[in-house]
């Protein structure tokens, strides 16, 4: 059971480039999210989904876009990667509205653009 | 906006020693769950609580939700170098999202 599995681990891009963050999930959840997490920052909600074919903003949108074209698919795209966008990336996916289950996250993606 | 603050930010301690982080709010949540945190992992699911005043044992981590169900905390008992990770508590609301504080790490010295 392999839970919730993020690729690549690690990247490192020039400021520019474009890369697509992949995140897969075995369990059937409805919600995915995208969080990015930085010192003192905390975790913060890029984007998510409640579905196949939806997506929506969360708390830190802007240079980051998304696509859920299968269910337990959530793809993250950086169209010109900034240095500001240098984070550690994780994927979340969760029943919805459920209490008592928590968020699954993935191992997360260390991203730096130089 | 729903904020979540967790104190004490950082804490260093000795194997041993018991300790408690405390998770506030202004708003009231749901439910609150924990997560822990290891270097190059992702968070990890501990517990949840969703009744106001509900305490929750896991071994030696007593997680209670506050009456109000604005706050939370996390008492451990006896740390030990494994319990050493960043902690993080997340409000639940009506919604599908959860707002997180920005967590303690916690060091635990043998």
């Amino acid at each position: 059971n392999a839970g919730v599995t993020q690729t690549p681990k690690f990247r490192v891009l020039k400021t520019g480039q474009s890369m697509t963050l992949l995140c897969a999930q075995d369990m059937n959840h409805e919600y995915m999210y995208w969080y990015r997490q930085d010192p003192g920052m905390g975790l913060r909600l890029i984007h998510y989904s409640v579905g196949e074919g939806t997506t929506a903003k969360g708390e830190v949108p802007d240079g980051y876009n998304v696509s859920r074209l299968k269910k337990q698919n959530f793809l993250l795209g950086l169209e010109s990667a900034a240095p500001s966008q240098t984070s550690v990336y994780f994927c979340a996916s969760s029943y919805p509205a459920r209490t008592g289950y928590g968020y699954t996250f993935g191992s997360g993606t260390r991203l730096t653009v130089v | 906006t729903q904020l979540l603050e967790q104190s004490p930010q950082f804490l260093s301690i000795q194997e041993g020693e018991n300790l408690t982080v405390y998770c506030n709010s202004s708003s009231v949540f749901s439910s609150l769950q924990w997560y822990r945190q290891e270097p190059g992992e992702g968070p990890v699911l501990l517990v949840t609580v969703v009744t106001g005043g509900e305490v929750k044992k896991l071994k030696r981590l007593t997680f209670q939700f506050g009456d109000a169900r604005k706050d939370s905390s996390l008492h451990i008992t006896a740390a030990q170098p494994g319990d050493t990770g960043l902690y993080l508590c997340a409000g639940g609301g009506s919604n599908y999202k959860l707002t997180f504080g920005k967590g303690t790490l916690l060091t635990v010295n043998p």
